[in-house]
């Protein structure tokens, strides 16, 4: 079976411009959450979808944003990109929305870097 | 707000048990979990707990949650330097979100 993947593994933007990251969940996994990892925050939610709709969303500024697909893949947008946005975006994929389930299983992420 | 807490540094010896702990503070979480990191990768689920249990093995995992203390613990045994990694405490919050504690570093020396 195969596991969570993400796309592209590394970007490097320019301030000011957009970007888009993709998220293959798990076959049968119709939720993808989406994280941001960097080194003074640790790990911080920021959407999830379930059968494409946005179940729940942290506290990220509307330049970020996310969509899921009938097939469950899923993508997330920043717009007008800040060097603070650099970090590792984690996807998570998993059979259930919310506490239902034992667990999310995550993708390799994307780097983003803006410069 | 729900926040978890795990220290950031452990060292040991190859072929010593490792214990990381970590306290939480929401109650609510049906399941509590372990994620490993390795470098430049994404998170490994390595186990879960559901909340009614005390303890869970699983191979040389060993978890144990009180959740008087609101306190849970991942206890690696015959740890070996492929153990090197960042493993990190997390809880389901309100939002069925997942909150993860800042993370501990475990280096195992030869």
């Amino acid at each position: 079976k195969a596991g969570v993947t993400q796309t592209p593994r590394y970007l490097i933007k320019t301030r000011g411009q957009q970007v888009t990251l993709s998220c293959s969940p798990i076959s049968g996994h119709r939720s993808v959450s989406w994280y941001q990892q960097t080194p003074g925050q640790g790990l911080q939610f920021l959407f999830e979808y379930f059968s494409e709709t946005q179940r729940n969303k942290g506290n990220f500024p509307g330049r970020f944003s996310g969509r899921q697909f009938s097939n469950s893949r899923s993508e997330m947008n920043v717009s007008t990109l800040e060097l603070g946005d650099s970090a590792l975006y984690l996807c998570a994929s998993s059979l259930v929305s919310g506490q239902g389930g034992p667990g999310a299983f995550f993708g390799q992420g994307t780097r983003l870097t803006v410069v | 707000g729900e926040d978890v807490e795990q220290s950031l540094f452990l060292s040991v010896r190859e072929g010593d048990s490792s214990v990381i702990n970590c306290t939480y503070t929401d109650s609510s979480s049906t399941y509590l979990y372990w994620y490993k990191q390795e470098p430049g990768a994404g998170l490994q689920l390595l186990t879960y707990i559901f909340s009614n249990m005390d303890m869970k093995q699983d191979q040389r995992l060993t978890v144990l949650l009180n959740k008087k203390d609101k306190h849970l613990s991942l206890r690696i045994a015959d740890t070996q330097t492929g153990d090197s990694a960042i493993y990190f405490c997390a809880v389901a919050g309100s939002q069925g979100n997942l909150i993860f504690g800042k993370g501990t570093k475990l280096s195992v020396k030869p």
